[in-house]
């Protein structure tokens, strides 16, 4: 089936320095891949939507220059959180849609996930 | 505007008892519904969807869910809870199936299975 690979799973990082989070469809092509950021014990929130191609759709309130967002190819998409900081720890997820008319379509697929932890 | 309500933030049931997840919608259109299960520090693992078609909705280990458009509401059930299913179950809303479409979601319930 479908697989969404998230890569790095955690990762710890100093104030003020900026980490990048990548997406990857492994078996399948993404035109659009979807940032989600959960708070702990809390739901999914919508961050941005990435395009292959062409600029993210960031939803109100979320600073793109803080979080940059890259959808260079049909099978990657990248997150990088600039200038990090301690409200910025989170565990981030990201999705991936199947194209229409694949066998086993399901509207998302996720990643795992990553943790940062902002010091 | 779409949007999902979970009752009950944290459900505790004892092994083998039936699993209960409540879960009401709104939606202006035709709402399509899904329950997806998180198990820590992992995304998020489609159990079940409904779209169009039949209400009652067979998912993924046991799971089903009912469509009832005059309640607004999409419960989750699973008869006989196993301890493997504790996780934490996310309802979610979106207004079409496309690609580029986005999911809602509700504020997650914890499953607690206890022996």
């Amino acid at each position: 089936g479908a697989v969404v690979s998230q890569h790095p799973s955690r990762v710890i990082c100093k104030s003020g320095t900026s980490v990048k989070i990548e997406c990857r469809s492994l078996d399948f092509q993404a035109t659009t891949m979807f940032w989600y950021r959960q708070f702990p014990k809390q739901s999914l929130m919508l961050m941005a939507t990435s395009n292959e191609g062409s600029k993210a759709t960031y939803e109100q309130g979320v600073e793109k220059d803080k979080f940059l967002i890259n959808h260079a190819s049909l099978t990657l998409s990248t997150l990088t959180v600039t200038s990090a900081h301690p409200e910025d720890s989170s565990f981030y997820i990201c999705s991936a849609r199947d194209p229409p008319g694949r066998i086993g379509y399901s509207p998302l697929h996720f990643g795992n996930g990553t943790r940062l932890t902002v010091t | 505007a779409q949007s999902v309500t979970q009752l009950g933030s944290h459900v505790s049931v004892s092994e083998g008892a039936l699993v209960l997840l409540r879960c009401n919608y709104s939606s202006s259109v035709p709402p399509y519904l899904f329950w997806y299960v998180q198990y820590p520090n992992q995304g998020l693992q489609l159990l079940l969807k409904y779209t169009t078609g039949a209400t009652l909705v067979k998912g993924i280990n046991g799971f089903e869910a009912e469509f009832k458009k005059s309640e607004t509401s999409f419960h989750l059930t699973k008869p006989s809870a196993h301890m493997s299913d504790a996780a934490e179950y996310f309802c979610a809303v979106s207004d079409h199936p496309g690609t580029a479409s986005k999911l809602t979601f509700g504020t997650g319930t914890r499953l607690q299975v206890t022996l």
